[in-house]
C-alpha cells in the first residue's frame, strides 16, 4: 500500500501563531483530503485537494502531486483548531497518514 | 441533510455481549465504510459497502460483521469481543467507493469492552 507520513507528529502553539504541517507520500495518488479530527473524535473534512492550492479562511492548502507532497497551513491559530490532523490519499482506497497533534494554548 | 449518524455515541459491553452499532446517511451516497481507530492512531479501514457488494479488509476477525439493510443504512454486529478491540469505531460514506469528493465521517461509536 501508500505510506504517508505526516510532520510534525506533535505541535504545540501559542495562540494567533502560524504552522505549516506536511503530508508526503510514496507514490502517484488519484486524491488527496485534508481531515481535522476534534477532541470528541468528530473528522471534519477541511480540504479536497488532488493538486493546487486552496484557501478556505485561516487555513490554506497546497499540494505538488509531481514531489508527492502536500502542506496545509494554519494562519492565526486558535484554541478551536486542537487536535489531529490527517491527510490521507487515494489509491485503490483510503490510506490516512500518521497525523500531527495540534495543541493551541491561550 | 449532509450528516453521517452513528448511534450509540458509547458503549460498554462485556466479552459475551452480542450488540450492533448503526450508521445511517441521507445523502443519497452509494458507499459506505467502517472504520476502526484506536488511540493516537489514524483510522483503519475494516468494510467497505458498494452497490450492494462487500469488501472486506482480511485482516478484520469474524466476531465484526456487518449488515447492509439498504443503501443509507450500514450496521456492525459485534460478538464475542476481546478487550483489545476497544476503539472509537467510525462510518464514512462517499457518492461512490471510487469517489472521494465528499467523503464524510460520522461523529463515531466509542466503543469499550470489558
Amino acid at each position: 500500500g501508500i505510506q504517508v507520513e505526516q510532520s510534525p507528529p506533535d505541535l504545540i502553539l501559542q495562540e494567533g501563531a502560524n504552522s505549516t504541517l506536511r503530508c508526503n507520500f510514496s507514490d502517484s495518488v488519484n486524491n488527496l483530503q485534508w481531515f481535522h479530527q476534534n477532541p470528541w473524535g468528530q473528522l471534519i473534512n477541511l480540504f479536497y485537494i488532488p493538486s493546487g492550492t486552496k484557501q478556505n479562511g485561516r487555513l490554506s492548502a497546497t499540494t505538488v502531486a509531481t514531489e508527492r507532497y502536500s502542506l496545509l497551513y494554519i494562519s492565526s491559530s486558535q484554541t478551536t483548531d486542537s487536535g489531529v490532523y490527517f491527510c490521507a490519499v487515494v489509491g485503490n482506497q483510503f490510506y490516512f497518514g500518521t497525523g500531527t497533534s495540534l495543541t493551541v494554548i491561550p | 441533510d449532509t450528516e453521517v449518524t452513528q448511534t450509540p455515541k458509547h458503549l460498554v459491553m462485556g466479552m459475551t455481549n452480542k450488540k450492533s452499532l448503526k450508521c445511517e446517511q441521507h445523502m443519497g451516497h452509494r458507499a459506505m465504510y467502517w472504520y476502526k481507530q484506536k488511540a493516537k492512531k489514524p483510522p483503519e479501514l475494516m468494510f467497505v459497502y458498494s452497490y450492494e457488494k462487500l469488501s472486506i479488509n482480511e485482516s478484520v476477525p469474524s466476531r465484526f460483521s456487518p449488515e447492509c439493510p439498504n443503501s443509507s443504512l450500514l450496521n456492525l454486529h459485534l460478538h464475542a469481543l476481546q478487550p483489545e478491540d476497544s476503539a472509537l469505531y467510525l462510518c464514512a460514506s462517499s457518492p461512490g467507493a471510487g469517489e472521494h469528493y465528499g467523503y464524510t465521517f460520522g461523529s463515531g461509536t466509542r466503543l469499550t469492552v470489558v
